[in-house]
Order: structure tokens, then C-alpha cells, then sequence
């Protein structure tokens, strides 16, 4: 069975410093990993998918994460973060039709 | 429009009435789903479609939660003698490719209080 797991409730950063959000997975096959962001009384809105390849893949809004198989994580990172960039993240992963979204990193970035 | 519409966007019900939410997918998108956000929690699968193939209904909590979809386009999630732990947030979403590698397009959700 394909699970997610995000460890961190809550992330703070300083504007203009780097950050990351965690995220490790584990299933039995290749697996299709996705980030999701989800601003307050929002649906989530796609942010950047690994399917094959690059291990480094960019996404929007100068979001990129970084496929490591060997540590199984998929953590999002961005260079220099905005206070526009708080909000909820979900990592989610797809080995089936049907992905598994993990519990959500809330992203605080203060000014 | 162009993206997924839900509704209602809220609805306050009593405990023991029937509730139906609407999910209007992308134009063209045949995989659609239905997940469960609850405070705290993360997404709780409940419901997928493809296409007219049979739905995974593997997520439904009991036999309280139904759903189907007509001509493979609007999807309306039933729930049957609400209870309180039935309080959530219901996010329908739709996505273009059969395959695994598509990304899912989310409505805004239908926020369900049962008093």
C-alpha cells in the first residue's frame, strides 16, 4: 500500500530566506510523486508532479522539489520565500489511480 | 467555467437529515473524485470514477455515503442520516489523464456543519 508522510505541523521562515517542506513516501513500485498548495478557504491548486527523470523538478510560482529514491523524500524548496507563499502544502503520491495526500505542512512566512 | 464547480459552498444541516453535494468536473476531465478534509486532518480518500467503468467506492466510510455520476460528467456525493463526525470539508476533483500521471484539479469544497 502507498503512504505519505509529511512530518512537520507547521514550517517558519523568514521572508526572504529558503525553505523546505518534508515529505517521505513509501510504495511497492515507481512511484508518481505530486505537490499541492491549498490557500485559506481554497480548493488545493497543483504545484509541480515527479513522474520520470530529473530528479529536480520546478514548479510554480518558483517552487521545485527534489526526488531522492534512495531516502524515498520529495521535499519542496523554494530559493527565497514570500509571505504570499504561507499557506497549507500537501505532498500526495501515486502508485495507483487513486493518490494519497499526506496531513498537510502549514507554511508560516513572517516579514 | 473553467474549473471545478461545487456546491453548495456551505451547508448547515441537523443530525439525522440527508445531505447531496454537487461536483461539476473540467470539461472533458473523465476521472473524477471525491475526498474528505476534516480540521487537522489530511485528505481521506472517499470515491473515484473513470470514465463508465465501475467507481472505487473503497474510500465511503459506511453505508450512509453513496455517490454517482451522471453521463460521465456531474457527480453528487449523498449522505444519509448525517451525524455530527460527518463535519467536514468535501472536495471533489477532476483529472484529464487515465493514466497515473495526471495531475488532479480541485473545486473550492462544500463545507458540511451537522448540528
Amino acid at each position: 500500500a502507498q503512504s505519505v508522510a509529511q512530518p512537520e505541523d507547521q514550517v517558519n521562515v523568514a521572508e526572504g530566506n529558503p525553505l523546505t517542506v518534508k515529505c517521505t513516501y513509501s510504495v511497492s513500485g515507481n512511484p508518481y510523486l505530486f505537490w499541492y498548495v491549498q490557500y485559506p478557504n481554497r480548493g488545493l491548486q497543483f504545484l509541480l508532479k515527479y513522474i520520470t527523470g530529473d530528479n529536480l523538478v520546478k514548479g510554480s510560482y518558483g517552487f521545485e522539489a527534489e526526488f531522492n529514491k534512495s531516502q524515498t523524500s520529495f521535499h519542496l524548496k523554494k530559493p527565497s520565500a514570500l509571505v504570499s507563499d504561507s499557506a497549507l502544502y500537501f505532498c500526495a503520491v501515486k502508485e495507483s489511480y487513486i493518490p494519497t495526500f499526506g496531513r498537510g505542512t502549514s507554511l508560516i512566512v513572517h516579514p | 467555467g473553467a474549473g471545478v464547480s461545487q456546491s453548495p459552498s456551505n451547508k448547515v444541516t441537523e443530525k439525522g437529515k440527508d445531505v447531496e453535494l454537487r461536483c461539476d468536473p473540467i470539461s472533458g476531465h473523465t476521472a473524477l473524485y471525491w475526498y474528505r478534509q476534516s480540521l487537522g486532518q489530511g485528505l481521506e480518500f472517499l470515491i473515484y470514477f473513470q470514465g463508465n467503468s465501475a467507481p472505487d467506492k473503497s474510500g465511503l466510510p459506511s453505508d450512509r455515503f453513496s455517490a454517482e455520476r451522471t453521463g460521465g460528467s456531474v457527480s453528487t456525493l449523498t449522505i444519509q442520516r448525517t451525524q455530527q463526525e460527518d463535519s467536514a470539508v468535501y472536495l471533489c476533483a477532476s483529472s484529464l489523464a487515465q493514466g497515473m500521471a495526471g495531475e488532479l484539479f480541485f473545486g473550492e469544497g462544500s463545507r458540511l456543519t451537522v448540528l
